[in-house]
């Protein structure tokens, strides 16, 4: 089945920095690369996803790319706020998106 | 708030016991989807039900079971249950039966003593 790896496992930044996170995957026939924000005490929520046909997408701060041949995926947030303290799952999708595999997520901190 | 409400938000009890979680979807949407999150193996997708009927499954345990109800509301049994079993369960819905398109409900605690 898939495998996703997601790195780094926890992120500091100073508020109005960027922060990266990535993801890799094993199966090629994956197709569709959601990302999910998990605040404290909530269930995760979408705020982007790809899909393989695409090499970028964007989103105001934040942004996604997926490399196919290299099988990763990243996801950039720009001018980070406190606001964007959570932890972030990237996933990997195929079977007609029936099934996603989780990476196991990033917890990030944005210092005020 | 993304319209799946879970009950109950926490769950104490001890091993070899049976508990039931309970999900509602989003009005109007046909599938319910349910996950475990717990420390050591991140978020797993357990098993889908689409208008009542089993869609997918995946790192289910055969002590789980789980069905969706005429009314479209969902029930995750745990039974005979471990330590391990501890987590966060989450139910997700969505209209159409693809995972693209699923909110996510709070989830409910369980921890097992």
């Amino acid at each position: 089945g898939e495998n996703v790896e997601q790195h780094p496992s926890t992120l500091s930044v100073q508020e109005g920095d960027s922060a990266v996170i990535k993801c890799t995957y094993s199966d090629s026939a994956s197709n569709y690369f959601p990302w999910y924000k998990q605040e404290l005490g909530k269930g995760p929520q979408l705020i982007i996803d790809i899909r393989s046909n695409v090499g970028e997408k964007k989103d105001q701060r934040i942004a996604v790319t997926l490399n196919k041949t290299a099988k990763h995926f990243s996801l950039h947030i720009t001018e980070t706020q406190p606001e964007d303290s959570a932890v972030y799952f990237c996933a990997a999708s195929w079977d007609n998106f029936n099934k996603f595999y989780f990476g196991s997520g990033t917890k990030l901190n944005v210092k005020p | 708030d993304s319209g799946v409400t879970q009950t109950p938000k926490h769950l104490i009890t001890a091993t070899g016991q049976r508990v039931t979680l309970r999900c509602s979807p989003r009005s109007g949407d046909l599938s319910v989807y349910w996950y475990q999150q717990s420390l050591d193996q991140g978020l797993q997708f357990l098993i889908q039900y689409y208008n009542g009927e089993e869609r997918a499954k995946g790192n289910i345990l055969e002590r789980f079971s789980a069905q969706q109800f005429p009314d479209l509301h969902s029930e995750l049994n745990l039974s005979s249950l471990e330590l391990g079993d501890s987590a966060l369960y989450f139910c997700a819905s969505s209209v159409d039966g693809r995972a693209d398109t699923q909110y996510f409900g709070p989830g409910t605690r369980l921890t097992v003593l």
